[in-house]
């Protein structure tokens, strides 16, 4: 049972609209959020995190919003460009140190 | 900047052969983690170490075992590797509860 879920396996933007990508959790002990990014043949990539006394973090870019109540976060690319096409995983962690990640949205910025 | 280094990028082994991982960090992180990247399943985590000698099971532990002998390494090991072992395995290693940060990846393939 996976309790890190995205459900969109896939998400294409126009270069320069904004991207966002989704994620929801089932285990309320997750107190920390993750994004991270990967391209082919690569492991991945840290990109941004929040934790659960936030609700938003913002990084240039990027923006993680977390919605507690729903079991929902979400990232913002804004503006989104061609370079940012990669994999997305979201993932989440709680105090006893491990990490549950989702399936991934592969996200593709069109020119 | 961290470094996690696996010990191949690509393997091929064959059905019942005994198969070592290594995963190698240079931070000092006490968390090291082995996942496998499966196409629409994402990261599932195997299993995961919080010190030496230290191992919890992940999601999907059957069929792997472990060894954390020393801090900075953390081997996965397939006893007796079978075609649905075929993956990308990736390590990583975390400090407290911090970002993961991982390694470069190995496809092993099971013929």
């Amino acid at each position: 049972d996976q309790q890190v879920k995205q459900n969109s396996p896939s998400l294409s933007v126009q270069e320069g609209r904004i991207s966002i990508l989704n994620c929801d959790y089932t285990n309320s002990m997750f107190d920390y959020f993750l994004w991270y990014k990967k391209y082919p043949a690569e492991g991945p990539t840290f990109l941004i995190s929040i934790s659960s006394i936030k609700d938003k973090n913002e990084d240039g870019r990027f923006t993680v919003f977390l919605n507690k109540s729903a079991k929902h976060l979400s990232l913002h690319i804004v503006p989104s460009q061609p370079g940012d096409s990669a994999v997305y995983f979201c993932a989440a962690s709680s105090d006893n140190n491990d990490m549950r990640f989702g399936a991934g949205t592969r996200l593709t910025v069109k020119p | 900047d961290v470094k996690v280094t696996q010990s191949s990028r690509y393997l091929v082994k064959r059905t019942g052969e005994k198969v070592f991982l290594e995963c190698v960090q240079d931070m000092d992180h006490e968390n090291m983690f082995w996942y496998r990247q499966d196409p629409g399943l994402g990261l599932r985590l195997i299993y995961f170490s919080y010190d030496v000698k230290m191992k919890e099971k992940g999601d999907i532990p059957e069929g792997y075992s472990v060894s954390r002998e020393k801090k900075e390494r953390f081997s996965l090991i397939l006893e007796s590797a079978s075609t649905n072992q075929t993956s990308m395995y990736l390590c990583a290693s975390r400090f407290d509860l911090a970002e993961q940060f991982f390694g470069p990846g190995t496809r092993l393939t099971v013929l």
